[in-house]
């Protein structure tokens, strides 16, 4: 069956510009999480769903970034006036019972 | 201080090698355990959770020391396809947030 998927694969934009990353989940699955990933280091939690609810939003550096799932399946990460630092790979995963199931990933990249 | 500690590596292993990592935990309240593996430029996969009695599945072993908050990883006759950066991932035990180290890097040589 199709797993998680992210897009773009792949997002190069300019500092202060605002920037939309989407997740689709694997069908079924209630719980949807979003990581950053920057280069040397392990997966960062961001934020947490369980339905439509944010059920854990403490990952979040600071007020620019900004997370939805109106129904409960797709995601889409929000992030504002974009600065260098926000590079890394942003990873959805999602899952049922416990094991998460992770996308390819959003490599951003800021100029 | 870091929920999860992990030696970066890299370990450089010959095939056939036996090769353990160890991972430190902060929290002593933490609920739930695993190793991920993580290929170059790849998503991170579950490799195995890891259970208080400990867990074997196939060439690997995973252990779990409670009262020394660790957490291993023993990978026996190395394959080349076994180089990839191994991830120790806890849970707390109360919220919802996977804590993830930064990974051990193993690279089998031929």
């Amino acid at each position: 069956g199709a797993g998680v998927s992210q897009t773009p694969s792949n997002k190069v934009t300019e500092k202060g510009k605002y920037v939309e990353l989407r997740c689709d989940p694997i069908s079924g699955h209630t719980a949807l999480y979003w990581y950053r990933q920057s280069l040397g280091q392990g997966p960062e939690f961001l934020i947490y769903f369980q339905g439509t609810g944010a059920a854990d939003d403490s990952g979040l550096p600071n007020d620019r970034f900004f997370a939805v799932r109106p129904e409960g399946s797709v995601s889409t990460l929000k992030i504002q006036r974009t600065e260098r630092g926000d590079s890394a790979v942003y990873l959805c995963a999602s899952s049922l019972y416990g094991e998460q199931f992770f996308g390819p990933g959003t490599r951003l990249t800021v100029l | 201080r870091k929920e999860v500690e992990q030696d970066p590596g890299p370990f450089n292993v010959p095939e056939g090698a036996t090769v353990a990592f160890n991972c430190t935990y902060s929290n002593s309240a933490s609920q739930s355990f695993f190793w991920y593996r993580q290929d170059c430029r790849k998503e991170p996969k579950l490799l195995m959770s890891v259970y208080s009695s400990g867990n074997e599945d196939g060439r690997f072993t995973a252990q779990l020391n409670r009262a020394s908050q660790y957490i291993s990883l023993l990978i026996r006759d190395s394959k080349l396809s076994d180089s990839a950066t191994y991830l120790c991932v806890v849970t707390p035990g109360t919220g919802n947030q996977f804590y993830f180290g930064t990974g051990t890097s193993l690279t089998v040589i031929p």
